[in-house]
């Protein structure tokens, strides 16, 4: 059955500070994984999408890294801001089917 | 990019009403669209796959007859909560992909049943 596994559930960090978010699958074949943004009460907004051949990919202040081999994904937000506070969720689309994984997703709080 | 519009983005119905959500890609032609549900602090759950000119694909324990879908065209899917009960208030989401842009979702609609 086709996982995607996402830690920490929850993170509280001040204002400033660096973090990193991790996403572990086992969708087989792969065909792409993305990291999304969910504000409360929003819909999830995309930051990131791999495939296979990419390692890294940056969208402002996010960086999400890639390694196909072990099924490891992270998302790293550098000098956090208070808006940064949401949820973030791991989607990993397999290239047998159409429809994606849901991770749990990681609850960041980012404090003043 | 893509852009996916849904609304109302919130409704207030009374018990054993009917409330229609609707959801357009509005910048490119969707053949397959997803509709989510999201109870607080909780992942989206993949309702039914809304796919256009034909019946959508349910997930299991959904009520297809509760929850009718309609893909008439290949920018607009609607979700119809039928006969809507305190129970089904929830968080509901779609989302359509754009070979471009990935999966791009719409901004939720939040059901109220009083």
């Amino acid at each position: 059955k086709n996982q995607v596994e996402q830690s920490p559930q929850s993170l509280i960090i001040l204002e400033g500070k660096n973090c990193t978010l991790q996403c572990n699958y086992t969708v087989s074949p792969f065909s792409n994984l993305r990291w999304y943004k969910q504000d409360t009460g929003r819909g999830p907004v995309s930051l990131t999408i791999m495939t296979f051949s990419e390692n890294t990919k940056s969208n402002g202040r996010y960086t999400a890294t890639l390694d196909a081999d072990t099924k490891q994904s992270s998302l790293h937000i550098t000098a956090s801001q208070l808006s940064d506070s949401a949820s973030y969720i791991c989607v990993v689309s397999g290239a047998r089917s159409y429809i994606p994984t849901f991770g749990r997703g990681t609850s960041l709080i980012v404090h003043p | 990019g893509a852009v996916v519009s849904q609304h109302p983005s919130r409704v207030i119905c009374k018990s054993g009403t009917s409330v229609k959500i609707e959801c357009r890609s509005l910048d490119f032609q969707a053949t397959t669209m997803f509709w989510y549900r999201q109870f607080p602090k909780q992942s989206l759950m993949l309702m039914a796959t809304s796919n256009e000119g034909s019946k959508a694909t349910y997930e299991q324990g959904v009520e297809k007859d509760k929850f009718l879908i309609n893909h008439a065209s290949l920018t607009l899917s609607t979700l119809t909560v039928t006969s809507a009960h305190p129970e089904d208030s929830s968080f509901y989401i779609c989302s359509a992909e754009d070979r471009g842009y990935g999966y791009t979702f719409g901004s939720g609609t939040r059901l109220t049943v009083v």
